[in-house]
């Protein structure tokens, strides 16, 4: 089975902080994603990685960044933490071949505060 | 023009029932598509994926695919009370290319 975890279940903040999200998959996925889910809002895609250092923006990259300097890994980062980033954080992983599913992790509940 | 849309509902369905879900998106060059089914506070969890035209049956699921329309949909056969959840239909473009969300379809299934 697909395994893809993140580090943290729940993470309170302070306004203004730098905040990392780490998300490691054990299948040797090629493609990586973060979305955030906001009630209403459905899940928003903030950035995908499709390759070790390759990274595309996608819908909402404002104020957000990203790492993939391992395939396995793939980081989002709050460069400055704001009350609206305050949302459920998804990291999900697909093979890049043929079937293209992505697979979940957890989730990151942020609160900023 | 949001590129994947669905109807946010509630959508409530009698237990035994057939529950039908839709799904329109923008974008002639999907080539993927998904449906996932998320309980509240847990992750989306696949459910079923098509990718050419027609239907593809999987138990209870049925996914029905038109691209001409830009359409897709979920069926549930005989809904049970563990149905009930929200219901996220997903695009992507190619397998490296990034996949899009709706906002999902809160389905009841009422006893």
């Amino acid at each position: 089975d697909v395994k893809v975890t993140q580090s943290s279940r729940y993470l309170v903040k302070r306004t203004g902080e730098k905040v990392f999200l780490e998300c490691v998959q054990d299948m040797d996925h090629e493609n990586m994603f973060w979305y955030r889910q906001d009630p209403g809002l459905g899940l928003r895609l903030i950035y995908f990685s499709y390759d070790v250092k390759m990274k595309e923006k996608g819908d909402i990259p404002e104020g957000y960044s990203v790492s993939r300097e391992k395939k396995e890994r793939f980081s989002l980062i709050l460069e400055s933490a704001s009350t609206n980033q305050t949302s459920m954080y998804l990291c999900a992983s697909s093979l890049g071949t043929g079937n293209t599913e992505a697979f979940f992790g957890q989730g990151t509940r942020l609160t900023v505060v | 023009q949001k590129e994947v849309e669905q109807n946010s509902g509630p959508l409530s369905v009698p237990e035994g029932a057939i529950a039908s879900l839709n799904c329109t998106y923008s974008d002639r060059g999907s080539q993927s598509f998904f449906w996932y089914r998320q309980y509240s506070g847990k992750s989306p969890e696949l459910i079923m994926s098509i990718y050419s035209n027609g239907d593809k049956e999987d138990g209870r699921f049925t996914a029905q695919l038109n691209k001409a329309s830009q359409y897709v949909s979920l069926l549930i056969r005989d809904s049970q009370p563990s149905d009930s959840a929200t219901y996220l239909c997903a695009v992507s473009y190619s397998s490296a290319s990034k996949i899009i969300f709706g906002s999902g379809t809160r389905l009841s299934i009422r006893p």
